[in-house]
């Protein structure tokens, strides 16, 4: 696609409840980003993928958060048992190769109550 | 921990005089340098990305770099009201995107019409 896609963009659930988050890159781009953004914070990185392997879960926030990518395109991040500290938006960037510069998704805003 | 580091303002400019922003990193090992927009609400724009030390222009926007003091500055000439954004500063850590770009928490930009 022209830009990196990520579905849902909001998201309200109960504590307790599981939600999967998707994003579907640019075409092409090898290399998948997740980070987290909680209001009036930071960018904190959670996971990358180069390919379809992740090398590395330590950015994952708890054992709760998990994260595939298929294909060497969409991927998805899915957080069980939902706590009220997950709320944020979860944004999604990928580029050409690792490294590379990063092109982020309008994010998926996630609101647990 | 590797850091990014950014003044978080708000740092209020008139209308079309000059913007500057400043970041600096801890990662001595950095080779790749972004500046991104990001307006409230939405997700962060890439503006631009920079390597060797010196300077670099795009249009309004100059982006400067020097390894060596381990600091990273974006220019706005001719500021208009439309850049009024937080600017975030991103550094490529020396393990080569293995674990993302370390972003700043950002500078609050108000241009004063």
């Amino acid at each position: 696609g022209a830009g990196v896609s990520q579905s849902p963009s909001n998201k309200v659930t109960e504590k307790g409840k599981d939600v999967e988050l998707r994003c579907d890159p640019i075409s092409g781009h090898t290399a998948l980003y997740w980070y987290r953004q909680s209001l009036g914070q930071g960018l904190e990185f959670l996971i990358y993928f180069q390919g379809n392997s992740a090398p590395d879960k330590s950015g994952l926030p708890s054992d709760r958060f998990s994260a595939e990518r298929t294909g060497g395109s969409v991927s998805t991040l899915t957080i069980q048992r939902t706590q009220q500290e997950d709320s944020a938006v979860y944004l999604c960037a990928s580029s050409y190769n690792l490294g590379g510069e990063l092109f982020f998704g309008e994010g998926s805003r996630l609101t647990v109550l | 921990q590797k850091e990014v580091e950014q003044n978080s303002g708000p740092l209020s400019v008139p209308e079309g005089a000059i913007a500057s922003l400043n970041c600096t990193y801890s990662d001595r090992g950095s080779q790749s340098f972004f500046w991104y927009r990001q307006y409230s609400g939405k997700s962060p724009e890439l503006i631009m990305s920079i390597y060797s030390n010196g300077d670099k222009e795009d249009g309004r926007f100059t982006a400067q770099l020097n390894k060596a003091s381990q600091y990273v500055s974006l220019l706005i000439r001719d500021s208009q009201p439309s850049d009024s954004a937080t600017y975030l500063c991103a550094v490529l850590n020396s393990g080569g995107g293995a674990d993302g770009l370390t972003f700043g928490k950002g500078t609050h930009l108000i241009i004063q019409p």
